[in-house]
């Protein structure tokens, strides 16, 4: 069985504070990947990143990173000087063989950027 | 514009009445999705279908069921023995069920049953 882990329910920051979204994972498979989707008030999930389990290298997208750790099995998501149009609900979700590759979701993190 | 459509947006129901919930994709994709979504939760997946006239079940399959005739069309439909259909559904597609390739989301209906 495989699980994720978003501790984080809510999450309020100030307009350009940096926030991070932590995610933890359970699988016992070797080959996996890890996703991040990002649900704004209108309800559709939008995809922001993918990353499989042999390659920890860290990732930047503009204003966005992400930190995966297979040691603490981790992959944490952060936003630097958030907006905003940041503000939604961010899931992380994890995918691997032994579940034939379905997509297990955290309970999501609902982030309030204030002005 | 490529994408899925789910319609309707928002959709009431009495007691006891089944329902269908349509979803459309136009990505060419092979493998559609559906999952439901309860406040304060993350995702359960309902059925899949990887190919047309195949589907399987998910993790809450129990008084739901689907049909896919065809590649595009993925209709769900919440019958009268779903316990507690009052949640957020959203439909999902991508390229193949036995990848890793990301899914993509439509824009959801919340069902309410009164």
């Amino acid at each position: 069985a495989q699980k994720v882990t978003q501790a984080q329910t809510e999450i309020s920051v100030v307009e350009k504070e940096d926030v991070t979204l932590d995610c933890v994972y359970e699988t016992r498979d070797t080959t996996y990947y890890l996703f991040w989707y990002k649900q704004p008030p209108s309800g559709e999930l939008v995809f922001l990143i993918r990353r499989n389990s042999f390659d920890e290298q860290n990732e930047i997208s503009g204003r966005y990173s992400w930190n995966f750790q297979k040691s603490t099995s981790s992959f944490n998501f952060t936003i630097t000087a958030s907006q905003v149009v940041d503000s939604a609900v961010y899931f992380c979700a994890l995918s691997s063989s032994g579940s034939a590759r379905q997509l297990t979701f955290g309970s999501g993190t609902q982030l309030t950027v204030l002005p | 514009d490529g994408g899925i459509t789910q319609s309707p947006k928002y959709l009431f129901r009495k007691e006891g009445q089944n329902v269908t919930l349509s979803c459309e994709q136009n990505l060419n994709h092979d493998a559609m999705y559906w999952y439901r979504q309860d406040p304060g939760q993350g995702l359960r997946l309902i059925y899949y279908s990887q190919i047309v006239n195949d589907f399987q079940k998910g993790d809450i399959a129990e008084g739901y069921s689907v049909s896919r005739e065809k590649k595009e069309s993925f209709p769900l439909t919440v019958t009268s023995a779903q316990k507690n259909p009052t949640a957020f559904y959203l439909c999902a597609s991508s390229d193949r069920v036995l990848s890793y390739n990301e899914q993509f989301f439509g824009p959801g209906t919340r069902l309410t049953v009164l």
